[in-house]
């Protein structure tokens, strides 16, 4: 199984920061998926990237697969307490969801 | 249409006891996994049932089984619990098994916080 390690690990800010969790490995992935778990819920996908360089953008949060699909990034613009939440990174293996070590956010007022 | 349920949402075992979770997964979905989550090692795989069958197992000793029931709802049960046991347990659930081609979302439940003392 291989690896897919996020950093950081906690990211603290305030509302109005921007943001940059990254996903790496040193494999390649036909996809990667983003996913996002807030208090006392369990993760909710928020996107998947199929292609090398694919940057796909949802409101305020933009991902890019990079370009040898070994990695991936999850950028937010003027984030706000909504955001607080654990991104998750996930690749599917050999019939089952991997998922990356986790970044925690916390978004204050 | 509802989403995927898990019972029970808290609960609270001593060491050697034995615990049992249920999951319903949305209508219509039949493929079920179980993931466990804790602080230290994340989200990591136990296993998954598709049609009543169990077609993955991830790295946990024998204590940990499940099963897949024909209206597609599963258990897993946890037996001799250790203190390492205590954890988030969450159910997920897709209308097909993961694979390479599929790329499509598992949707998962609140999960099972389970402590055991």
């Amino acid at each position: 199984t291989q690896l897919l390690e996020q950093s950081p690990q906690f990211l603290s800010i305030q509302e109005g920061e921007n943001l940059t969790v990254y996903c790496n490995s040193s494999s390649v992935f036909s996809s990667l998926q983003w996913y996002r778990q807030e208090p006392g819920e369990g993760p909710v996908l928020l996107v998947t990237v199929v292609t090398g360089g694919e940057v796909k953008k949802l409101k305020r949060l933009t991902f890019q697969f990079g370009d040898a699909r070994k990695d991936s990034s999850l950028h937010i613009t003027a984030a706000q307490p909504g955001d607080t939440g654990l991104y998750l990174c996930a690749y599917t293996g050999f019939q089952k969801l991997v998922f990356g070590t986790g970044t925690r956010l916390l978004v204050s007022p | 249409k509802a989403g995927v349920t898990q019972t029970p949402r808290y609960l609270i075992k001593t060491r050697g006891q034995q615990v049992t979770l249920s999951c319903s997964p949305i209508s219509g979905h039949r493929s079920v996994s179980w993931y466990q989550q804790t602080p230290g090692q994340g989200l990591q795989f136990l296993f998954e049932y598709f049609s009543e069958t169990q077609r993955n197992k991830g790295n946990f000793p024998g204590r940990f089984s499940g099963r897949q029931f024909s209206n597609s709802r599963s258990e897993m049960n946890v037996s001799t619990l250790e203190l390492g046991d205590s954890a988030l347990y969450l159910c997920a659930s897709s209308f097909t098994v993961r694979g390479p081609a599929n790329t499509g979302e598992l949707f998962f439940g609140e999960g099972s916080r389970l402590t055991v003392l």
